[in-house]
């Protein structure tokens, strides 16, 4: 089936700029997720939603930061007044439902990313 | 202290050998553990959990040392398409298991 996928696969910006990050989550996944990877490093959480709702946004890094996922399915992330250290690349993931599952940990399914270069 | 740290390497190792990663984690009360493997410019996909008990994964095993707060994996008769970068990552106490923490990653290389 249809992994996690998220358009587009790269901007380029100008700083300044305002920029829109999308995330289409595997079908029927409830539990979704954005990480920002800078070079030469891990995976960084940003926010999780259930549902509709973001259920921990303790990760974005300040107020030029917000995620929406207003049907519960497709989720933006939007980047308004862009800087040159907002460049990495952008990594949504999806999970059936938050927590466990029978005492297992829910896997987080990744997308392939979104490489974002502000000039 | 990062929360999850490793050796960056990279790790270069023959067709065969055996090789072993490391990994520590600050938080004491951390609650799952896993292994990832990221591809060069591709999506990190998981390729373990780790277990109190350890456990195995065809050439794979992962441990998980409570006490000493570090994880393990050993890889054996690595082969060619072993080369990734892998990536230990921890899930912090008080996040009902959805945030999880990587570490920066350890590249290996396995070559002819």
């Amino acid at each position: 089936g249809a992994g996690v996928s998220q358009t587009p696969s790269n901007k380029v910006t100008e700083k300044g700029k305002y920029v829109e990050l999308r995330c289409d989550p595997i079908s029927g996944h409830t539990a979704l997720y954005w990480y920002r990877q800078s070079l030469g490093q891990g995976p960084e959480f940003l926010i999780y939603f259930q549902g509709t709702g973001a259920a921990d946004d303790s990760g974005l890094p300040n107020d030029r930061f917000f995620a929406v996922r207003p049907e519960g399915s497709v989720s933006t992330l939007k980047i308004q007044r862009t800087e040159r250290g907002d460049s990495a690349v952008y990594l949504c993931a999806s999970s059936p439902r938050g927590g466990t599952s029978g005492g297992a940990v829910n896997e987080q399914f990744f997308g392939p990313g979104t490489r974002l270069t502000v000039l | 202290r990062k929360e999850v740290e490793q050796d960056p390497g990279p790790f270069n190792v023959p067709e065969g050998a055996t090789v072993a990663f490391n990994c520590t984690y600050s938080n004491s009360a951390s609650q799952s553990f896993f292994w990832y493997r990221q591809d060069c410019r591709k999506e990190p996909k998981l390729l373990m959990s780790v277990y109190s008990s350890g456990n195995e994964d065809g050439r794979f095993t992962a441990q998980l040392n409570r006490a000493s707060q570090y994880i393990s994996l050993l890889i054996r008769d690595s082969k060619l398409s072993d080369s990734a970068t892998y990536l230990c990552v921890v899930s912090p106490p008080n996040t009902g298991f959805q945030k999880l923490v990587f570490g920066t990653g350890t590249r290996l290389l396995v070559s002819p």
